[in-house]
């Protein structure tokens, strides 16, 4: 099925581990972006892609690293997780042009001990 | 700071009733605003996109609509069920999209 996939659903990590959180999209979008969620708050932006080979901050870019590998994927690295970085992570590709709307992924629920 | 701000209150209504959910925003006016819905565990998923210049867009029960004067963009889901039960998040472009923190929406039949 055409959409976003993300790996992994589910991970636990302790404090000052690193890790990698996946996307891969098959839609042929030129736009990828990183989202947390957290309880009451809207998403927040961590980093996009506006298309291969450009990366950009978002909101809250601290403590995250981007790579866009190639137009299909678009990777989150934490270098030293915080307890402050548990949260949903989402990741979402999209059309350069205005009105349409972003596909995502089904998320990573990330929890930092 | 550019905010975008739903109601938190989760909205309770009943089977085939027409829930209104309300989406406001701060300073300028985005070229667009979209809707998304949100079931538990899952990602947004898009539902519809309404531009500046339109005042109101619909797609078989849903309708939105956009007040650049009042900075505010309504959403109706008429005649609703059970099945409909779900956050709803408004995004406004700005740039790239800004969320709102969403509304759960609970029909009871």
């Amino acid at each position: 099925n055409a959409g976003v996939t993300q790996t992994p659903k589910f991970q636990v990590l302790k404090t000052g581990q690193s890790m990698t959180l996946q996307c891969a999209q098959d839609m042929n979008h030129n736009s990828m972006y990183w989202y947390r969620q957290d309880p009451g708050m809207g998403l927040r932006l961590i980093y996009y892609s506006a298309s291969e080979g450009t990366t950009d901050k978002g909101e809250v870019p601290n403590g995250y690293n981007v790579s866009r590998l190639n137009k299909r994927e678009f990777s989150l690295r934490l270098e030293s997780a915080a307890p402050s970085q548990t949260s949903v992570y989402f990741c979402a590709s999209s059309e350069v042009l205005a009105g349409r709307g972003y596909t995502f992924g089904s998320g990573t629920r990330l929890t930092v001990v | 700071s550019q905010k975008i701000e739903q109601n938190s209150e989760a909205l309770n209504i009943q089977e085939g009733k027409t829930a209104t959910l309300t989406c406001n925003y701060t300073n300028y006016s985005p070229a667009y605003l979209q809707w998304y819905r949100q079931d538990p565990g899952r990602g947004p998923v898009f539902l519809l996109l309404i531009r500046e210049n339109e005042k109101e867009k619909r797609k078989e029960r849903l309708k939105v609509t956009f007040d650049t004067t009042l900075k505010q963009s309504l959403f109706h889901i008429t005649a609703s069920q059970p099945a409909d039960s779900a956050t709803y998040l408004c995004a406004r472009s700005w740039g790239k999209l800004q969320f709102g923190a969403g509304t759960q929406v609970v029909v009871t039949p």
